[in-house]
Formats: structure tokens, C-alpha cells, sequence
């Protein structure tokens, strides 16, 4: 059974700081790896999606990397701003299907 | 382009009752599946449909039943709550075009039952 672990649960960091967020799986036959960002009371939101074949993806500040043989990705975000405040959910799919397996977040604070 | 619309937003229900949570996708995606979200939990896989008349369970199936008889469409009924079943759901919908598959989720239902 694929397990998703995100570590840790919760981080603080000033204003403009670049951060890097984990997520490790336990099984690295994964078909695809989605970063999603939830604000409170809230949805989910895709911020980056990286296919199996893929290592990387970037949109703006956002940069996720996949590294399937040791079982993990990052989410890096470059110069935090207070609006990147939310949690931010690691999913891995197992095919070419609506089965993902989540972690449980990181909730994260940027100080102003 | 409304994406995924989940109904209601808010709900509470007095054990026994039962009830039907809606979920409806407009971008013509062939999988929809709903989670629920627990604290301290995560997102867990409740059923799932890869196309119109084709369900599956998921992690957490049971007190759940489910129905897909459109693509736009996937229902997820409790037909008996229980205060287990206090939580939030999500209803998604996902495309697989070209080997690439990306999920995109609705607003979410938070359920109370009392």
C-alpha cells in the first residue's frame, strides 16, 4: 500500500525566504506526482503536476522536482510572500485514473 | 467554465438520516472520485468511477454507496449517517490524454452528523 509522508506538519518563515517543502512515497511505481495548495475552509488547488517520465515542472515562484528511485519530490518556492500562506498537499497517482494517495500537509506561515 | 460544483457547501444531519451529496464536472473528464478529509488524516479515497456506469471502491467505502450514469455526474449517497462520517468531501474529476493525468477537485462538503 502506497504511503505518502510529508514532514513537517508545520513550518514558520519570514517574509522572502526560499523554502523547500518534502514529500516521500513509499512505492516508487507512481504514474504521476500532483503539489496542491489549500487555503482554509477551501478546495484544493493544483499547483504543479509532474509526470513519471518528468523530473521537474515550474510555474513562477513554484518549483516541484520528482525523484521516483529514492521515492521523493520538493516543492520549492522562491521568495515567500504572506499570500503563499495555505497548506500544500503532495498526491501520487497510481495510473491513469482519479486514485490519488495523499499526504497529510504542510501548513505553512510566512510572516510578514 | 464552472469546473467541479459540489452540493451542498454545508450540511448537518441527525444519525439515521439520509442524504445524497451531489458532484457535477463540466469539462467532459472520464474519472470522478470523492474523498473525505479527516484532521490530523489526510485525504482519503472513498469510491471512484473510470467512465458512465462503472464504480469502484476506494480506501473508505463503507456507509457510502455511489452511481455514475453520465459522465457529468457522480453522487455519493449515505443512507444511514452516522457521526463517523462527520467530515469534509471532495468530489474530483480528472482527464488521462496522452499519458498525462491531472486531478482538479471542487469546493468541498462539510458534513456534520449529530
Amino acid at each position: 500500500k502506497q504511503e505518502v509522508t510529508q514532514i513537517p506538519a508545520a513550518l514558520s518563515v519570514p517574509e522572502g525566504e526560499n523554502l523547500v517543502l518534502n514529500c516521500s512515497f513509499t512505492d516508487s511505481a507512481i504514474y504521476n506526482l500532483q503539489w496542491f495548495r489549500q487555503d482554509p475552509g477551501k478546495g484544493l488547488t493544483s499547483l504543479l503536476l509532474i509526470q513519471s517520465s518528468q523530473r521537474e515542472q515550474t510555474s513562477g515562484r513554484l518549483n516541484a522536482s520528482l525523484d521516483k528511485s529514492s521515492g521523493r519530490s520538493t516543492l520549492y518556492i522562491a521568495a515567500s510572500q504572506p499570500g503563499d500562506s495555505a497548506t500544500y498537499l503532495c498526491a501520487v497517482g497510481d495510473g491513469a485514473n482519479s486514485k490519488l494517495t495523499f499526504g497529510k500537509g504542510i501548513t505553512l506561515s510566512v510572516r510578514p | 467554465n464552472a469546473g467541479v460544483t459540489q452540493t451542498p457547501k454545508f450540511q448537518v444531519l441527525k444519525t439515521g438520516q439520509s442524504m445524497t451529496l451531489q458532484c457535477a464536472q463540466d469539462m467532459n473528464h472520464e474519472y470522478m472520485s470523492w474523498y473525505r478529509q479527516d484532521p490530523g488524516m489526510g485525504l482519503r479515497l472513498i469510491h471512484y468511477s473510470v467512465g458512465a456506469g462503472i464504480t469502484d471502491q476506494g480506501e473508505v467505502p463503507n456507509g457510502y454507496n455511489v452511481s455514475r450514469s453520465t459522465t457529468e455526474d457522480f453522487p455519493l449517497r449515505l443512507l444511514s449517517a452516522a457521526p463517523s462520517q462527520t467530515s469534509v468531501y471532495f468530489c474530483a474529476s480528472s482527464y488521462s490524454r496522452q499519458g498525462v493525468t491531472e486531478a482538479f477537485f471542487g469546493q468541498g462538503t462539510r458534513l456534520t452528523v449529530v
